[in-house]
């Protein structure tokens, strides 16, 4: 059982647009820490896609976008791509920058 | 650029110690700008923190996993290792090691990722 709460799955067709949720609490991400998005491919390591909510790493489309809302946040994908499939986790801390916690992770399927 | 590259058994026997160790190039571990640090995932589930170092030698664990978990630093080598206690069949996992980053203004985050490597606890 995750901390974060995301949803298993979501799905879109080419061209269109999805968002992926991450649920938390007053105790993670209501404290007001920042939420971090990774992109995993199918038998690689996780990479960094979003960071401080909102940022870019250098090289991420900016079709990827994040926010954080209360105790929330959200990754949207604009104009997917097949390549955009991929299982998507958010990440942000519980006690201290010294306790983290992860989503469960979203798989994407572009139809 | 940065790499990490973990190695180890990959098979370790019930009740026995996981050790892996991650080799970093492009960097030093004695850097001020980086925790070193490791996250696992089960076969077809989420991603588990387990804990990090410092170059000061200060380590965080997962308060879950305290009291089997050991991170140490090996600053002649580069290196930095895991060990984890008395294992058991739900700690079969790929283990990554990772970097974990203080962008500017920001929390911190995990930038850089070994490739990681599954270990089976066997019974």
């Amino acid at each position: 059982q995750s901390v974060l709460t995301q949803p298993p799955s979501v799905s879109g067709a080419p061209g269109q647009g999805v968002t992926i949720s991450c649920t938390g609490s007053s105790s993670n991400i209501g404290t007001g820490y920042d939420v971090n998005w990774y992109q995993q491919f199918p038998g690689t390591a996780p990479k960094l896609l979003i960071y401080g909510n909102n940022q870019r790493p250098s090289g991420v489309p900016d079709r990827f976008s994040g926010s954080r809302s209360g105790t929330s946040a959200s990754l949207a994908i604009a104009g997917l791509q097949t390549e955009d499939e991929a299982d998507y986790y958010c990440q942000s801390y519980g006690s201290s920058l010294n306790d983290v916690v992860f989503g469960g992770g979203t798989k994407l399927t572009v139809l | 650029q940065m790499q990490l590259q973990e190695s180890g058994p990959g098979l370790v026997k019930s009740s026995e110690t996981l050790s892996l160790t991650c080799s970093v190039s492009g960097d030093s571990i004695s850097s001020i700008n980086h925790y070193w640090g490791w996250i696992r995932q089960p076969p077809g589930k989420g991603l588990e923190w387990i804990g990090h170092i410092y170059y000061t030698g200060n380590t965080y664990y997962k308060s879950s996993l305290s009291g089997r978990v050991a991170i140490s630093q090996d600053t002649s080598k580069n290196q930095f290792s895991l060990k984890l206690t008395s294992v058991t069949a739900a700690d079969t996992a790929v283990y990554y090691c990772v970097t974990r980053s203080l962008p500017s203004g920001y929390d911190p985050t995990f930038d850089n990722w070994g490739q990681g490597t599954l270990v089976t606890v066997s019974s």
